[in-house]
């Protein structure tokens, strides 16, 4: 099946920092999301993202469809955007999967 | 904006038990899903559900899982016997077509005594 790998697994950020996390996957996608995934352990959809790019707020994201991979730019961060962030993909199959995620933790 | 809604947010069951888990989809949706995620661990993929049937399966699913649609609004989750290791978070979702954005609840905590 598709291979997801996401980096870096860990990331400590000042508060106002800007970061950048990847997502690398092996085959070519019909679907692409990025979540978030709180304290709580609610899953945030942040961005439905196949390709291209899109902005919501301080978050953006684009996809390169055809290189395999998507990168989720988070700026000016704040306490309150720590937590798992995952990249999850669906290919010719139903099914979704998702990276490791990538840890952020964003400190005042 | 219409959510999907998942019972109960935590169930605690003691091992050999069965358990159902319960979602209610967004009504528009036609494609239903559920995940599973151990505590520390990703997300992994456990059955698609389309038409009344399942579409696709993973390798975690088991003959101890099953799932259903009984009323043509609930989506539920059966583990047949609970074992120790079936301890973990476990997301519904939903959406309207197989490659479009997929919408998840807020998933039940099991944990397994």
């Amino acid at each position: 099946g598709i291979q997801v790998e996401q980096s870096p697994p860990d990331l400590i950020l000042q508060e106002g920092a800007n970061s950048t996390l990847r997502c690398n996957f092996s085959d070519s996608v019909n679907n692409l999301q990025w979540f978030h995934q709180n304290p709580w352990g609610q899953l945030i959809n942040l961005f439905y993202i196949p390709s291209g790019t899109k902005q919501n707020g301080r978050l953006s994201a684009t996809t390169v469809a055809t290189e395999r991979y998507s990168l989720l730019y988070i700026s000016s961060s704040q306490t309150t955007d720590s937590g798992v962030y995952f990249c999850a993909v669906v290919s010719n199959n139903n099914d979704m999967r998702f990276g490791a995620g990538t840890r952020l933790t964003v400190k005042p | 904006e219409p959510e999907v809604t998942q019972t109960p947010s935590h169930q605690v069951t003691q091992m050999g038990q069965e358990v159902i888990l319960r979602c209610v989809p967004i009504s528009n949706h036609l494609y239903f899903y559920w995940y599973r995620q151990i505590l520390g661990q990703k997300v992994e993929f456990l059955v698609s559900f389309y038409n009344n049937e399942i579409s696709e399966k993973s390798e975690i699913f088991d003959d101890q899982f099953s799932v259903e649609r009984p009323d043509g609004s609930n989506f539920t989750l059966k583990i047949r016997s609970t074992k120790l290791e079936d301890s973990a978070m476990y997301f519904c979702a939903g959406g309207q077509v197989s490659n479009q954005p997929q919408h998840f609840g807020d998933g039940t905590r099991l944990s397994i005594l």
